[in-house]
């Protein structure tokens, strides 16, 4: 069973930075692309960022470009989020997700979501 | 402001049946394929529609998908009280190079 496990959530400051994380298991991780999406309170579903299964590709949204990283361990299974210079509006829940197949597939699985909160 | 665009409430009565509209460009709906995702408060998303009209395995049959040009549609036929959450349209931006969501689509059985 595919199961993806966020966390690294937390209250952070303006100007802060954060790591999240996400375990994942059921699947061998370096065939899929990985990807990250976030949900401002209330509001809707916006892509972050997207990760070769071989890290070597990596893109972002324009509203965090330059400010976070992805990366990935394949052999701990495990996907990052690297966020720098956080702002308000970064605050969220944000999403790990897995590809049905191929890198151009939607995502399909699902982690739980973990809270970033960027407030003073 | 999203990329794709949808209408933030529809509502119907249980056994009507539904649509949602999503509204894109050339660069997304007009060259990629169309997704639909279900989200019941406090949950992730649960994708219900994939290439425009594939239901992934559990996703029963009322549900379906349509596209023409650079629109798309979510359809919900005898509609029932679990159907109440928000609907999101998805699809890649080729000008954007990443993921784009429509604004989401909350929808109430009364």
């Amino acid at each position: 069973e595919v199961q993806l496990v966020e966390s690294g959530g937390g209250l952070v400051q303006p100007g802060g930075s954060l790591r999240l994380s996400c375990a994942a298991s059921g699947f061998t991780l370096i065939s899929y692309c990985m990807y990250w999406v976030r949900q401002a309170p209330g509001k809707g579903l916006v892509w972050v960022s997207r990760i070769t299964g071989d890290g070597i590709i990596t893109t972002y949204a324009d509203a965090v470009k330059g400010r976070f990283t992805i990366s990935r361990d394949n052999g701990k299974n495990t996907l990052f989020l690297q966020m720098n210079n956080l702002r308000a509006e970064d605050t969220a829940v944000y999403y790990c997700a897995r590809p049905r197949g191929a890198c151009n597939d939607p995502p399909d699985y699902w982690g739980q979501g973990t809270l970033v909160t960027v407030s003073s | 402001q999203s990329v794709l665009t949808q209408p933030p409430s529809a509502s119907g009565t249980p056994g009507q049946r539904v649509t949602i509209s999503c509204s894109g460009s050339t660069s997304n709906i007009g060259t990629n394929t169309v997704n639909w995702y279900q989200q019941l408060p406090g949950t992730a998303p649960k994708l219900l529609i994939y290439s425009d009209n594939q239901r992934p395995s559990g996703v029963p049959d009322r549900f379906s998908g349509s596209k023409s040009g650079t629109s798309a549609s979510l359809a919900i036929s005898g509609l029932q009280s679990e159907d109440e959450a928000a609907y999101y349209c998805a699809t890649w931006d080729d000008n954007l190079n990443g993921w784009v969501f429509g604004g989401g689509t909350k929808l109430t059985v009364l």
